[in-house]
C-alpha cells in the first residue's frame, strides 16, 4: 500500500459526459502528478501539483482540468468525454525532496461507451 | 527535449532464466529510477540510482546506473513467474520532472 488513494476504482460514462476522478495524496506530500494509461502503453505525464498550484504541465487536453485544494487533495475533471479517453488514470504523489521519487495510487479505470 | 528510451519493448522467457534490460538516454539524468507495475495496478518504486556507476542489488534484480548517468540497466537472474509485470525506468531531468521511459513488458513462463 503506497498511501496515495483514488477514487472511484473504476467508471463507466457516456460519450459527451463529464466525470471527476479523486486523488488524496500520502500524508506529508506536497506534489499530485496526474497520469493516462492507455492499453498497453506506458505513462504519459498530464499535470502537477504542488502545495495547491500548478507546477507543470504535460499532454494534457483542453477538456481535461485539475486542482489541488488545501487540504491537498487533487481531482482531475475530464469533460465532453470521447471513446479515446477510456484509460487508466494514475495519481502519484512525492515529497518535497531529491532525488524525486513518486508513489502511485492504485488508479481509477474509465471506460467511455 | 530528454528522452528515454527502453529496450527491449517486449521479453518472453522460461523460468529461471537470466535477462537484462535497458534504458538509454543522450541526456544527463540526476537520478533515475526504476517501477514494477502489474496489471490493473500502479507502479512500484524499486530503485533509485544517483551516482554515477552505481550498483544496486534488491534479491535476485541489479540495478546499474551507468558512469555517465545517461543509462541504466536492470538484470534479472534466475527469473520467477512473480517477476512478470511492466518495467519502467524514469529520469529526473534538469527541471526536476521525472522523464519516462515507455517500458518493457516482461513474461516469466512457468
Amino acid at each position: 500500500d503506497s498511501g496515495v488513494t483514488q477514487t472511484p476504482k473504476h467508471l463507466i460514462t457516456a460519450t459527451g459526459q463529464r466525470v471527476t476522478l479523486r486523488c488524496s495524496p500520502r500524508s506529508g506530500d506536497l506534489s499530485v502528478y496526474w497520469y493516462q494509461q492507455s492499453l498497453d502503453q506506458g505513462l504519459q505525464f498530464l499535470i502537477q501539483y504542488y502545495n495547491g498550484e500548478e507546477r507543470a504541465k504535460g499532454n494534457i487536453l483542453e477538456r481535461f482540468s485539475a486542482q489541488q485544494f488545501p487540504d491537498l487533495h487533487s481531482e482531475l475533471n475530464l469533460s465532453s468525454l470521447e471513446l479515446g479517453d477510456s484509460a487508466l488514470y494514475f495519481c502519484a504523489s512525492s515529497p518535497d525532496r531529491v532525488p524525486l521519487e513518486q508513489y502511485f495510487g492504485p488508479g481509477t479505470r474509465l471506460t467511455v461507451t | 527535449t530528454q528522452l528515454l528510451e527502453q529496450s527491449p519493448q517486449f521479453l518472453s522467457i522460461q523460468e529461471g532464466e537470466n535477462l537484462t534490460v535497458y534504458c538509454n538516454s543522450s541526456s544527463v539524468f540526476s537520478s533515475l529510477q526504476w517501477y514494477r507495475q502489474e496489471p490493473g495496478e500502479g507502479p512500484v518504486l524499486l530503485v533509485t540510482v544517483v551516482t554515477g556507476g552505481e550498483v544496486k542489488k534488491l534479491k535476485r534484480l541489479t540495478f546499474q546506473f551507468g558512469d555517465a548517468r545517461k543509462d541504466s540497466s536492470l538484470h534479472i537472474t534466475a527469473a520467477q513467474p512473480g517477476d512478470t509485470g511492466l518495467y519502467l525506468c524514469a529520469g529526473e531531468g534538469s527541471n526536476y520532472q521525472l522523464i519516462w521511459g515507455a517500458g518493457t513488458k516482461l513474461i516469466i513462463k512457468p
